[in-house]
């Protein structure tokens, strides 16, 4: 089934530790982006890829790092956690143009604690 | 920067009552719309979509009409039914640019039996 796959589907982590979320989606799409999903703040960019090789920040950036090396996949690592990147993170994926969907990945839960 | 705006929620209405959510946005060009739902534990889905000014978008008995003077993209629904209860977002894809989806907080609708 086409789509986008996320894992792991939740994680608890301790504070500092390194930890990388996954995401790959097999639409063949262009962009892809991460959004952390906090409760009233609904979603808030992190990064984004708009092709393979290219990435930018949105808006919560810190504390956040993504590579683009090929069209599938866009990790995004946490290189040291801290509780305040306590969250759900979906991972979401759509076609070049401003009248296009995003799917959205089933989202990754972390607790860091 | 482009930003969307939701009416506050939760909205708790009883099954086959009327339901109109509020959203508005700022944008520097020309945007396309959208409506997404979120149901527990999932990612989100596009509801309905509408690209240029005075289209109407509709799905599963949701309607939104895209209305550039007033810079709204109001959801409503006739009569709701309790598997309706989900997150809703309103959200807009800029013309021009990255395309980049820009979500607003969401709105909760909870409906009774």
């Amino acid at each position: 089934i086409a789509g986008i796959t996320q894992a792991p589907t939740s994680q608890i982590l301790a504070a500092g530790r390194r930890m990388t979320l996954r995401c790959t989606q097999d639409m063949r799409h262009n962009a892809m982006y991460w959004y952390r999903q906090d409760l009233g703040l609904g979603l808030r960019l992190i990064h984004y890829s708009n092709t393979a090789g290219t990435t930018g920040k949105g808006e919560v950036p810190d504390g956040y790092s993504v590579s683009r090396a090929n069209t599938d996949d866009f990790p995004l690592t946490l290189a040291s956690a801290v509780p305040s990147q306590t969250s759900v993170y979906f991972c979401a994926s759509k076609k070049e143009g401003r009248g296009t969907e995003a799917f959205f990945g089933q989202g990754t839960r972390l607790t860091v604690v | 920067g482009d930003s969307v705006t939701q009416m506050e929620g939760p909205v708790t209405l009883s099954e086959e009552a009327f339901l109109t959510i509020n959203c508005t946005y700022t944008a520097t060009g020309y945007p396309s719309l959208f409506w997404y739902v979120q149901y527990p534990g999932e990612g989100l889905q596009l509801l309905l979509k509408a690209t240029k000014a005075d289209d109407k978008g509709s799905n599963k008995g949701f309607e939104a009409t895209y209305r550039k003077e007033t810079t709204s993209f109001h959801l409503e629904k006739g009569s709701v039914q309790v598997s309706d209860s989900a997150v809703y977002f309103c959200a807009l894809t800029e013309s021009g640019g990255s395309y980049i989806p820009t979500f607003g907080r969401g709105t909760s609708l909870i409906v009774h039996p």
